[in-house]
């Protein structure tokens, strides 16, 4: 099906350890983007991607990697997953054109213990 | 500084009530100006848009938002709401950069019958 996907969908994770969450779109979209949701703070930029091989840091970079091999592909790895990490992760992406708006993802709510 | 500011972070209503959501945005972001939905457990669904010309935008579902150059607002209206409106909303503007948006905190519409 058309669209942007994430997965898995949810996820429970120790500290420490390492997980990626994936995202997909069919689109061909040039611009991606991870947000993290938490009470209160609404959505933040974590990265984003201008093309493949293109990535830069938000709002809150730290803890976070990503990459870029290909252009309907961005996943997010958390290197060593902290319990601050645990929240819900929205992918997104945006054509070149105006007037940029963005698509979302169906989230990945990732709980870290 | 650029800012999307999202007067009330929670509004109950009653079902076929009127309601406004509002927002207020900084004039330093341009004005491509956005309102979300986000129903629960789902992934945020792009409502309206505003990017130039009439001042009034209709969107889906029976919203429409009026952008107001001199106040610098971009208010979110919906006629009678019905219970399936109860949501979180988000307002956001084009950062000028990267394709990015600005997010307001969200305001959480709570229809109740």
């Amino acid at each position: 099906d058309a669209g942007i996907t994430q997965s898995p969908r949810y996820k429970i994770t120790e500290t420490g350890r390492q997980v990626t969450l994936m995202c997909h779109q069919t689109w061909s979209h040039s611009y991606m983007f991870w947000y993290r949701q938490d009470l209160g703070h609404g959505l933040r930029l974590i990265y984003y991607s201008a093309a493949a091989d293109i990535t830069d840091k938000g709002e809150v970079p730290d803890g976070y990697v990503v990459s870029r091999s290909k252009t309907e592909n961005f996943p997010l790895t958390l290197e060593s997953a902290t319990r601050s990490q645990t929240s819900v992760y929205f992918c997104a992406s945006s054509a070149d054109r105006v007037p940029y708006e963005q698509y979302f993802g169906p989230g990945t709510r990732l709980t870290v213990t | 500084a650029q800012s999307v500011t999202q007067l009330d972070s929670q509004v109950p209503v009653f079902e076929e009530a009127p309601v406004e959501l509002r927002c207020n945005y900084s004039s330093s972001v341009s004005v491509y100006l956005f309102w979300y939905v986000q129903y629960p457990n789902q992934g945020l669904q792009l409502l309206l848009k505003y990017l130039s010309g009439s001042t009034l935008v209709k969107g889906i579902n029976g919203f429409e938002a009026e952008f107001n150059k001199s106040q610098t607002s971009f208010h979110l209206r919906k006629p009678s709401v019905h219970i399936s409106d109860t949501a979180e909303y988000f307002c956001a503007a084009y950062a000028g950069n990267n394709r990015k948006l600005i997010w307001g905190l969200g305001t959480s519409l709570a229809v109740n019958p």
